[in-house]
């Protein structure tokens, strides 16, 4: 079972504030993915990491892949109440099609 | 623009009842997923399809059947409720291609089954 790892497990913040997640693990993925689940809802996809190193930027959330390809951040930007969401980082070994799921981050930023 | 839906969005068992949560998508995808999501531990593959006519066991099988009743349908059965698979209950369909190999999931919005 390959286990990722994500801190925090809970995150309460000020509008405005910014904040890192973090998603670790001890294997070795050809991919990272980041989702965010909104309550009621299944999760959505928000952007996938390929290259080791790689850093992506999607407006206020910035999401880098680890150079050795087996962890990963989120850094989200003044953060906004729109921002709350349980967020999940997602792996898919080498030559594999499934996800494996990390243990995810519940953000709720306070207006 | 339905993408993959679930039924039904609630359900209450009693320990020992038996009923099948349905998935439906509708764009075309070849693989199927059922997952369950308990608090602190992310989503879990309970089974997969790869394509219609096959399914394989993911990391938390026991106690669930799986049929792919055609390209669109992906069900999962509980034979016998155990409190244990209280959950909330996904479904998934991925878009293969693409420029990440096809790992693109598409989620629906949940079962929440509850067994007493």
């Amino acid at each position: 079972t390959q286990l990722l790892e994500q801190s925090p497990q809970f995150l309460s913040i000020q509008e405005g504030e910014n904040l890192t997640v973090y998603c670790n693990s001890s294997s070795v993925f050809s991919s990272l993915q980041w989702y965010r689940q909104e309550p009621g809802e299944g999760p959505v996809l928000l952007v996938t990491v390929v290259t080791g190193g790689e850093v992506k930027k999607l407006k206020r959330l910035t999401f880098q892949f680890g150079d050795a390809r087996k962890d990963s951040s989120l850094h989200i930007t003044a953060a906004q109440p729109g921002d709350t969401g349980l967020y999940l980082c997602a792996g898919v070994e080498t030559g594999a099609n499934n996800l494996f799921f990390g243990t995810g981050t519940r953000l709720t930023v306070i207006p | 623009n339905a993408g993959v839906t679930q039924t039904p969005k609630f359900q209450v068992l009693k320990t020992g009842q038996s009923m099948t949560l349905q998935c439906a998508q509708d764009m075309n995808h070849n693989s199927m997923y059922w997952y369950r999501q308990d608090p602190g531990m992310g989503l879990r593959l309970i089974y997969y399809s790869a394509s219609e006519g096959t399914t394989d066991k993911g990391e938390v099988p026991n106690g669930y059947n799986v049929s792919r009743l055609n390209k669109r349908e992906f069900s999962l059965r509980l034979e016998s409720a155990a409190p244990s698979q209280t959950s909330v209950y996904f479904c998934a369909s991925r878009r293969t291609g693409g420029r990440f190999g096809g790992n693109i999931q598409y989620f629906g919005a949940g079962t929440r089954l509850s067994v007493l």
